[in-house]
């Protein structure tokens, strides 16, 4: 079981906005950067955003990133159907001395 | 364009031993670590260990300490993860990922699914 605690699934219409949460500690989240990535059905996963807050060269500004203490945030504007994946936050957790992926959660374009 | 390319796909017998290459090119290989990443059938992502091809040091997680070995020949800018006897409960993908030390997995590799069945 991960370390980094995620919602299941979370879904909207296109066009409307989703969040995803991201819940650590201070070993990980709390005192390390974190990246998210996508990862499309049937693909490897892609960086989204890295450093908290920064995209990558190619990923659309509809993507963003933040985190306020032991948590993170994703956000997603303008959803389309093509956003519909599975996504992962990811950080370094200086107590296990070990990376950490969140339990994932998969983003339906209803 | 920096590009990691992953061995194509195995099927192995519960025993047997394997080992999968991950072939970065478009940067300095030596530069940058590499990471190796499983995912089992219908689940997230774990991360099992890096290398760092210039002086090959190498950090495992707990969880795969001494289920696998890390390797990398910076000659052919490659990076290898192997097993000297698979079990079912091996069989899954694995991804390789040019890794940012406490940052960043950028790119992954395409993935090598691994399946280990009798």
């Amino acid at each position: 079981q991960s370390v980094l605690t995620q919602p299941p699934s979370v879904s909207a219409a296109p066009g409307q906005k989703v969040t995803i949460s991201c819940s650590g500690s201070s070993s990980n989240i709390g005192n390390n950067y974190v990246s998210w990535y996508q990862q499309l059905p049937g693909t490897a996963p892609k960086l989204l955003i890295y450093e908290n807050n920064k995209r990558p060269s190619g990923i659309p500004d509809r993507f963003s990133g933040s985190k306020s203490g032991t948590s993170a945030t994703l956000g997603i504007t303008g959803l389309q159907t093509g956003d519909e994946a599975d996504y992962y936050c990811e950080t370094w957790d200086s107590s296990l001395s070990t990376y950490v992926f969140g339990t994932g959660t998969k983003v339906t374009v209803l | 364009e920096v590009q990691l390319v992953q061995s194509g796909a195995e099927v192995k017998k519960p025993g047997e031993s394997l080992k999968i290459s991950c072939k970065g090119s478009g940067y300095s290989f030596t530069s940058y670590w590499i990471g190796w990443v499983r995912q089992m059938p219908g689940k997230g992502l774990e991360w099992m260990g890096i290398i760092y091809p210039g002086d090959s040091d190498i950090r495992y997680s707990p969880s795969f300490q001494g289920q696998v070995t890390i390797s990398a020949d910076k000659s052919i800018s490659t990076a290898y993860l192997q097993w000297s006897s698979l079990k079912a409960s091996d069989t899954a993908m694995y991804y390789c990922a040019r890794v940012k030390v406490r940052n960043w997995f950028d790119p992954w590799g395409q993935g090598t699914l691994v399946t280990v069945s009798s």
